[in-house]
Order: structure tokens, then sequence, then C-alpha cells
């Protein structure tokens, strides 16, 4: 079945440093990648998204990379802050009829300042 | 734009009782409103999705006599836990699509549901 894996599940850094999390998704249709951020208790919130024909985004200090021909798609969070630390999950649009999102497990990001 | 509400934020309910969550778009119509679980220190579990005016598409495992999901407008879907347990016990997280699903998925706020 469909499938996003997702890694690291947890991430310390130290203030200031780059942090990278990293997903791999198995439906090879896939065609549209979101990013979440998710405080404890609080709904799900949109950081970046890519679609498949594009290969790199980037808002500010976060970027999201794709690389459609090995299934991996990468956030990347540079000069870190404290308010940072949060879980990040990575999704996939599911491209079957009902266009769900498969997520990957989730990375706990630690901020240290 | 693109908000979406729930209600109860959260709910303490007794076990073998029904409990109803909402989940409403309140600046645009949502043809798609997706329903997720979601058990502390873990991911979002898709648990149905639901189109305006049709019988929801529950997930593999979802008991869909035990979680009825109705989505009778374009801005309302409700979710509703029956003959609760204390199993049943989770952040329940919806969120509205427009154009069939196609579009961005906007989240709700949650439901935290604790069955005694």
């Amino acid at each position: 079945g469909e499938n996003v894996e997702q890694h690291p599940s947890t991430l310390s850094v130290q203030e200031g440093d780059s942090a990278v999390i990293k997903c791999t998704y198995s439906d090879s249709a896939s065609n549209y990648f979101p990013w979440y951020k998710q405080e404890l208790g609080k709904r799900p919130q949109l950081i970046i998204d890519i679609r498949s024909n594009v290969g790199e985004k980037k808002d500010q200090r976060i970027a999201v990379t794709l690389n459609k021909t090995a299934k991996h798609f990468s956030l990347h969070i540079t000069e870190t802050q404290p308010e940072d630390s949060a879980v990040y999950f990575c999704a996939a649009r599911s491209t079957s009829g009902t266009y769900k999102y498969i997520f990957g497990t989730g990375t706990r990001l630690k901020v240290l300042a | 734009g693109a908000v979406v509400s729930q209600h109860p934020s959260w709910v303490i309910c007794k076990s073998g009782t029904s409990v109803k969550i909402e989940c409403r778009s309140l600046d645009f119509q949502a043809t798609t409103m997706f329903w997720y679980r979601q058990f502390p220190k873990q991911s979002l579990m898709l648990m149905a999705t639901s189109n305006e005016g049709s019988k929801a598409t529950y997930e593999q495992g979802v008991e869909k006599d035990k979680f009825l999901i109705n989505h009778a407008s374009l801005t309302l879907s409700t979710l509703t836990v029956t003959s609760a347990h204390p199993e049943d016990s989770s952040f329940y997280i919806c969120s509205a699509a427009l154009a069939g699903g196609l579009g961005e998925q906007y989240f709700g706020p949650g439901t935290r549901l604790t069955v005694t």
C-alpha cells in the first residue's frame, strides 16, 4: 500500500545550526508534497509544499527539495531558532480517488538555545 | 481565509455513550473533508474521507458503524463516535479541501476526546 517513511524520528540541533528531515514515498504517481509543523495539542500548520514538476522551493529559512526518481523529498531549516522546536510531518498526496494525504511518522525537532 | 473550526475542542464522556464532533469550513465550501485520529506522540492517521452528499470512504481497519460520518452540506461534516470506550480516547482532527480533494487541505484545531 501507499507509505511515507520519515527520518529521523528525533533531531536536536544547536540554535543557529541547520536541520534536515528526509522522507521517502512509495506511490510514484504522487504529485504534491506538503510539510506541516505541529505544536503540542495544536493543529498541523502548513509551512511549505512542493509539486512534482518542481525540484526545489524556498521560503526564507525553509526549503524543500524533491527527487522524483528516487522518490525522496527533504525539508531544510537554516539558522534554526528555539521557536522552530515542534513536530514536523511530511506528507504525500495520493493520486487515488480520494486524494488523501499519506503522512510520515513525524520528526520531533528540538532547537537548543 | 480558509478557516476550519471544530466543536467541541475537548469532551469527556462515559464509556458506552456517543459523542458527536463537528467540523465546519467557515469561509469556503469544502467538497471533501477528511477525518484523522492522532494518538500521543504519533502521526495523523486518516480514518475516512467524506464528500458532500455521498457516503464516506473509510480506511482499512476503521469501523464504519462505530465512527459515523455525515457530510450533509458543503460547510459541515460530523463524526459521531458511537458506544465510546476508553481506547477511543484520542485527538480527532478534521481537514477540509476544495476541488474534490485536489486543493490544499485546511486543518481544524482538533477535538480531544477522553472516555472514562
